[in-house]
Parts: C-alpha cells; structure tokens; sequence
C-alpha cells in the first residue's frame, strides 16, 4: 500500500490477471475518495470514486472498496493491461473543510506481457 | 476542448533566476491548485484559488508566488530559484462541486542547477 517516503510501492503483475493496490488514508472525516492514473509524464487522470456512503463502487474493469473502520481504500483492476501500467494515486477530501484534495505517494504497477 | 494547459514542459533555471509557470484552463472552473510532486512523494499543495482575485497558500508556498486575475489563468511565479524547488509541477483546476475531482495539466518539470 501507499505510504510517505522517499521509495514508491511497487506491484508487478502478470498480464490478464487482476491487480489489488491498497491505500491507508489519513482523515477518518474524509468522505470523498478518488483513484488517479498517472502515466510516465503525464498529469494524474481520474479513474474512479467513492463517497463515505458507500463501501463499493465499480467502473469498467476497476473496483473501488472502502473500509472506514481502518480507513483502507483499494483498487481493483480487472483483466490487467500493459496500457494500465502506471502509478495510481488515491485521494481523500473532506466536504466543507477545505478546497483541496490531499494525495498518497502513489504505487508504482508493472504490467508484465 | 484543451482542458488544462500549462507551459513550458521543461526548464532548466539556474540558482537566484526567476521565471513564471503558466496555467490555462478552458472549462470555466472555478478553483485552480498549483501542485508539486517529488519522486516518491505524493503531490504537495504550493496555492490555490477559489475564484479571480482570490489566492491561497497551501502546504508548501514559500519560494512561490500566484495571481489569479481571470478565471482561466493561474499563473506561478518563482523568485530566487533554489536547487529544493527542482521538481515537477502540476496544475489543476476543478468545478465547484467535488465530483470528478480534478483535472490537471501535463506538468512542468523544472530543474534548478
């Protein structure tokens, strides 16, 4: 999973398989989540989101699942692609208490042919 | 539609220069953020702005500054270049309700030498 440091967390995984890539974040308050795909020199693009109120939303080939309790978001990619190779980023925002959206590190996934 | 646009892609500044990154978007977003990412960091907030003539520093603003005379230009201004603003830069903009998060642009990579 993500976490703050000088190494990116890493996933390689076989093409066709599925890839899970968690992220612990940091506000208990939070109640609005995004996925982020960012490609080498790229800005991050979004992926997916997920409000408080739900525990699971699923995109075309993504799943997002949140679990408030340990404050855990993951995402999940169906049928893993070498176009999905890429760092993905998950942030957290809090509605009425600030303007911005706070981001993890990032996990680095390989997708291997 | 171009979305965020910012230029230059690459500068090389020498320590004590001075320049200015440019920021464009074309979707009448309100909000507009100035971000840096280090690698291995996640994205750092430098300034935002909720509105024309409505700026705000974030995380990390020393060494910046920004102006927001119009909706679609979020200017930032670096004075004295530092080798520790070696970074790339990325900014975004959003619309006044959360959903989608934000859009960003391509990212400035600027190094300081």
């Amino acid at each position: 999973g993500e976490s703050v440091g000088l190494h990116l967390p890493t996933l390689s995984v076989q093409e066709g398989d599925n890839s899970i890539i968690n992220c612990a974040y940091s506000n208990s308050a939070s109640d609005y989540f995004i996925w982020y795909k960012q490609e080498s020199g790229k800005g991050p693009q979004f992926i997916i989101d997920i409000r408080s109120n739900m525990d699971k939303r699923q995109g075309q080939r993504v799943t997002v699942l949140l679990n408030k309790t340990v404050k855990h978001l993951s995402l999940q990619i169906a049928a893993t692609q070498p176009g999905d190779s890429a760092v993905y980023l998950c942030a957290e925002n809090l509605e009425n208490t600030g303007n911005q959206f706070y981001f993890g590190t990032g996990t680095s996934l390989t997708v291997i042919p | 539609n171009a979305g965020v646009t910012q230029t230059p892609k690459f500068r090389i500044l020498k320590i004590g220069q001075s320049m200015t990154l440019q920021c464009t978007q074309d979707m009448n977003h309100n909000y507009m953020y100035w971000y840096r990412q280090d690698p291995g960091m996640g994205l750092k907030l430098i300034y935002y702005s909720v509105g024309a003539g409505i700026t705000d520093k974030g995380e990390v603003p020393n060494g910046y500054n920004v102006s927001r005379s119009t909706t679609e230009d979020f200017p930032l201004r670096l004075e004295l270049a530092a080798p520790s603003q070696t970074s790339v830069y990325f900014c975004a903009s959003r619309q006044t309700t959360r959903g989608l998060g934000y859009t960003f642009g391509s990212g400035t990579r600027l190094t300081v030498v």
